[in-house]
């Protein structure tokens, strides 16, 4: 099946660093959502994106449509404690069943110890 | 606004026994609704999803089935549950549009089958 290629896997962060993620593909994409999943909670939707080359913000994140509709990436500013936990991209394949999204295998952002 | 329950929060059952896992949206209409399984916080899984009552397409030959008796209400169910049901099982809704594919996750059920 289609697969979406999520990196890094993980990543320590300490406060007040950058962070950066993102997710690629072989395929093209309409549609790239992000996620935020706290530990035993359901993932909770952080940012839309509808259009090749879209950059959106939400606060101190912001996350792009690559031009090519095969990538996203995800960047947080000044990254505070609470920014742990696993980000997920997701995204609806050109072409895909309505609804069935695509989910990458995740990035967990722990703390630096 | 609306809002997406599941229930029980947590499970544990024996092998062999029946499950029924429950999940219903307030606040909307109409929606499109799934279920995926995550397995070690990693890797969500789509197990079945639903754009109306009755109807129900289901991604992974498995062990368990989905049922949508109400709008808003979707069940997961198992008659014999084996040991790789373990997981935790989300439901989603989105908004049942054209090009609309934000889906909104519930809080979970961390089943685990011993």
């Amino acid at each position: 099946g289609q697969q979406l290629n999520q990196s890094p896997q993980s990543m320590f962060i300490q406060e007040g660093e950058d962070v950066s993620m993102n997710c690629t593909s072989s395929s093209i994409f309409n549609t790239w959502l992000w996620y935020k999943q706290d530990p035993g909670e359901g993932p909770v939707l952080l940012i839309a994106l509808y259009k090749a080359g879209e950059l959106t913000s939400n606060g101190r994140l912001t996350a792009q449509f690559g031009i090519t509709r095969k990538d996203s990436f995800l960047n947080i500013s000044a990254s505070i404690p609470s920014d742990v936990g696993i980000y997920f991209c997701a995204g609806q394949l050109r072409g895909g069943s309505q609804g069935n999204l695509i989910f990458g295998k995740g990035t967990k952002l722990s703390v630096k110890p | 606004s609306q809002t997406i329950h599941q229930w029980p929060a947590t499970l544990v059952q024996p092998v062999g026994s029946p499950l029924s896992l429950e999940c219903t949206v307030e606040g909307t209409s109409n929606p499109n609704l799934y279920w995926y399984r995550q397995a070690a916080g990693r890797g969500l899984q789509l197990l079945f999803y639903s754009v109306g009552i009755g109807q129900i397409s289901s991604e992974v030959p498995q062990n368990l089935s989905a049922s949508r008796p109400q709008d808003r209400q979707f069940i997961l169910s198992s008659k014999k549950l084996l040991l790789s049901d373990s997981g935790f099982y989300l439901c989603a809704w989105s908004v049942r549009a054209i090009e609309t594919y934000e889906q909104y996750f519930g809080p979970g059920t961390r089943l685990t089958v011993t």
